[in-house]
C-alpha cells in the first residue's frame, strides 16, 4: 500500500540550529511531494512542492527540500531555525499510480526553544 | 471567497447523533477533497469531488459517512449515528483541479471543523 513515513515524531532543537526533518514514500511512478506546515492554532498551510525538474525546492520562510528519486525521500531542510518555525510539519504525496489525492504522513512536531 | 471556509469551526454532539460539516471552497476551485485528522495523525483522505460529482470516496470509512456537493461549490459531510470514534478534526480542502502527479494543482485547506462525540 502507498504510504508516506515521517520518522521523527517530536523535534526539539534550540534557534539557530539546522533543521532536517525526514520523509520517505513507499510507491514508484512519477511522483508530486509537498510539506505542509501547521502552525499552533491555525490551518495547514502549503511551505513548498515539488512538481517536477530541479529536485532542490526552495518554499517560504528559508526552507527547502530535496528529492531524491533514488532513496524514494523529500526531506525539509533549514540552515537556522527560529522560534516562530514551532508547528508541525506534514509531507505529502501524490503519484500516478495510485488515487488522485495527497496521501500524508503522520507528521512531525517541531519545538525551538528560544 | 478567499480562502476554504468550514463550519462550524467546533462541534459537540452526543453518540448516536446526527451531524453535518459545511465547506466553502475558494471560488473557481472545481476539486474538493474531504480528510480527516486525528490527534497525532497526519490528515486521511475520505473523499474527493470534481465538479458536483464524487470522484473517489473509497476514503470514507463506512455507510455512516456520506459527502454532498450538489451544486459544484459548496459541500456537506453528513455522519449518521455518531460514535465516540468519529470524534476528529473534519479537513475541507479544494483546488482548481483535480489533483495529479503530472498536474501542477495544489490543495488549499480550511480551518476545519473539530468534531467532539461524547
Amino acid at each position: 500500500a502507498q504510504s508516506v513515513s515521517q520518522h521523527n515524531h517530536h523535534v526539539i532543537l534550540s534557534e539557530a540550529a539546522s533543521l532536517e526533518l525526514g520523509c520517505n514514500y513507499s510507491y514508484g511512478g512519477t511522483v508530486n511531494l509537498f510539506w505542509y506546515v501547521q502552525y499552533p492554532g491555525q490551518h495547514l498551510q502549503l511551505l513548498l512542492k515539488y512538481f517536477s525538474g530541479d529536485p532542490l525546492v526552495k518554499g517560504i520562510k528559508g526552507f527547502e527540500a530535496e528529492f531524491i528519486k533514488s532513496k524514494f525521500s523529500f526531506n525539509l531542510r533549514k540552515p537556522s531555525v527560529q522560534w516562530s518555525d514551532t508547528a508541525e510539519y506534514f509531507c505529502a504525496v501524490i503519484s500516478n499510480t495510485g488515487r488522485r489525492a495527497l496521501t500524508f504522513g503522520s507528521g512531525t512536531r517541531l519545538q525551538v526553544q528560544p | 471567497g478567499a480562502g476554504v471556509s468550514q463550519t462550524p469551526s467546533n462541534k459537540v454532539t452526543e453518540k448516536g447523533k446526527y451531524v453535518e460539516l459545511r465547506c466553502d471552497p475558494i471560488s473557481g476551485h472545481t476539486a474538493l477533497y474531504w480528510y480527516r485528522q486525528s490527534l497525532g495523525q497526519g490528515p486521511e483522505f475520505l473523499i474527493y469531488f470534481q465538479g458536483t460529482g464524487a470522484a473517489d470516496d473509497s476514503g470514507l470509512p463506512n455507510d455512516r459517512f456520506f459527502a454532498v456537493r450538489p451544486e459544484g461549490s459548496v459541500s456537506t459531510l453528513k455522519i449518521q449515528r455518531t460514535e465516540r470514534g468519529d470524534s476528529a478534526v473534519y479537513l475541507c480542502a479544494s483546488s482548481l483541479g483535480t489533483l495529479s502527479a503530472s498536474g501542477a494543482n495544489v490543495l488549499t485547506f480550511g480551518a476545519g471543523s473539530r468534531l467532539t462525540v461524547l
